[in-house]
């Protein structure tokens, strides 16, 4: 069965530093995103990507965040300057369409931001 | 702001004995509702969408019912075993992309 797939599973970087989390969503969706979850708190909506640009962002998604698909299979998240309040778990997922259609979510990244 | 509450947060149930939890949300502006099932070190795995009063789906021993006017889910699962400990996160679309999703609740099966 496809399934999103998210590498590395857990990253350690010093505050400061930049980051890519990349993410390889399900080959023929269309719709991609990233979630992320602070520990003991709920899951929440960084930014939405279709058709190779930003379709929605939450306010979290500030100009230290950036996204991308370089080619036609991988997707990324780029944070420039990791702060500590950055450290979370990072979820991709994917859609075929938006709104209520099943979101396809890969297994996290662990962003530990000492 | 719009708000997805979940409740119990955690949950203690005896193997074999079945169980329920729930979902509430501003019953407004709603557009579809999202079960998940998150295993520790797994992907969150969809269980169900919902998008219509009324709606009742169903997954082997799991379903779910959806009261959009009194803005509530629920989610049964019958018989529990030991497989079905997970956390069960609830997220709604309000017409847009995003997804919101509740605090979850954390579901452990005592063999």
């Amino acid at each position: 069965e496809p399934e999103v797939t998210q590498t590395p599973s857990h990253q350690v970087t010093q505050m400061g530093q930049e980051v890519i989390l990349r993410c390889v969503p399900i080959s023929n969706h269309l719709y991609f995103y990233w979630y992320r979850q602070i520990l003991g708190q709920k899951v929440e909506f960084l930014v939405s990507f279709y058709n190779n640009e930003i379709s929605e962002k939450s306010e979290i998604f500030d100009d230290q965040f950036s996204v991308e698909r370089p080619d036609g299979s991988n997707f990324t998240l780029k944070i420039r300057s990791t702060k500590l309040e950055d450290s979370a778990m990072y979820f991709c997922a994917s859609s075929v369409r938006r709104a209520e259609d099943t979101q396809y979510f890969g297994p996290g990244t662990r962003l530990t931001v000492l | 702001i719009l708000n997805v509450e979940q409740s119990p947060q955690s949950l203690h149930v005896q193997e074999g004995d079945s169980t329920n939890f729930t979902c509430s949300f501003p019953s407004s502006n709603f557009y579809a509702l999202h079960w998940y099932r998150w295993e520790t070190a797994k992907s969150p795995e969809a269980l169900f969408v919902m998008t219509l009063n009324g709606d009742e789906k169903k997954k082997g021993r799991i379903s779910a019912t959806l009261n959009t006017k009194e803005g509530y889910s629920y989610l049964y699962i019958k018989g529990s075993q030991p497989e079905d400990s997970a956390t069960y996160l609830c997220a709604f679309n309000f017409g847009n992309e995003k997804l919101t999703f509740g605090t979850g609740t954390r579901l452990t099966i005592i063999p």
